[in-house]
């Protein structure tokens, strides 16, 4: 069965720092990965999604996420955080081709001043 | 703004009651899904609808059960609540029918508290 491991359940950064938030899956075919960010009290907002077309995937906010199938990661970055960056993050597996995702346990990111 | 609604947004039920949470999906939407998210963790898949269909299940009880009508909006029913049901339940549309890397849209949930 697919799965994702979010590694890290919270991340601090201040703001202007690069955002680093780490995605590994573990699938025996080629995955279709997303990342959803999640704001407090919210529903989930999709930040952006790999289905094999490009190995760096952009995404809203600023975000940007790369796929490295010799390191089955999909790690989730941003140049310079914002305040309004702090949120949970999610790094889901799309199981087969039935649109069911599979979260990560998720990772709370503050930004501070 | 992603076009799934749900409601209520908020309820309290009393253990051993019945709920019905309401979904509708994005317009052209054939696909519903419901997840549950417990406090501090990530959405638990429960189960989908595809075309009126059930198309997966998660690992949960008999006594979550849903609909899907033919405007592809869809029902989540619990019955027997138990106090750790608590939790918010979110639905997801999605243009299924077996296409692989849709993009996958969530309501704003649906949070319940069993007291």
């Amino acid at each position: 069965a697919q799965s994702v491991t979010q590694l890290g359940s919270h991340v601090s950064v201040s703001e202007g720092a690069l955002v680093l938030l780490r995605c590994n899956y573990s699938s025996s075919v080629p995955p279709y990965l997303f990342w959803y960010v999640q704001y407090p009290n919210q529903g989930l907002q999709l930040l952006l999604k790999y289905t094999s077309a490009a190995t760096l995937v952009k995404g809203i906010n600023g975000f940007e996420a790369e796929f490295k199938k010799s390191e089955t990661s999909f790690h989730l970055t941003k140049p310079s955080a914002h305040m309004s960056d702090a949120a949970e993050y999610f790094c889901a597996v799309s199981d087969d081709n039935t649109d069911k995702l599979i979260f990560g346990t998720g990772t709370r990111l503050q930004v501070f001043p | 703004e992603t076009g799934v609604t749900q409601s209520p947004t908020h309820l309290i039920k009393t253990r051993g009651q019945q709920v019905t949470l309401r979904c509708s999906s994005q317009s052209g939407h054939n696909t519903v899904s419901w997840y549950q998210q417990a406090l501090g963790q990530g959405p638990q898949f429960i189960f989908q609808y595809y075309r009126e269909e059930e198309n997966g299940r998660g690992n949960f009880p008999p006594r979550f059960s849903g609909l899907q009508f033919p405007n592809y909006s869809s029902e989540l029913n619990v019955n027997a609540l138990e106090l750790d049901d608590s939790a918010l339940y979110l639905c997801a549309s999605s243009l299924g029918g077996g296409s692989t890397g849709n993009t996958i849209y969530f309501g704003e949930g649906s949070w319940l508290t069993v007291v």
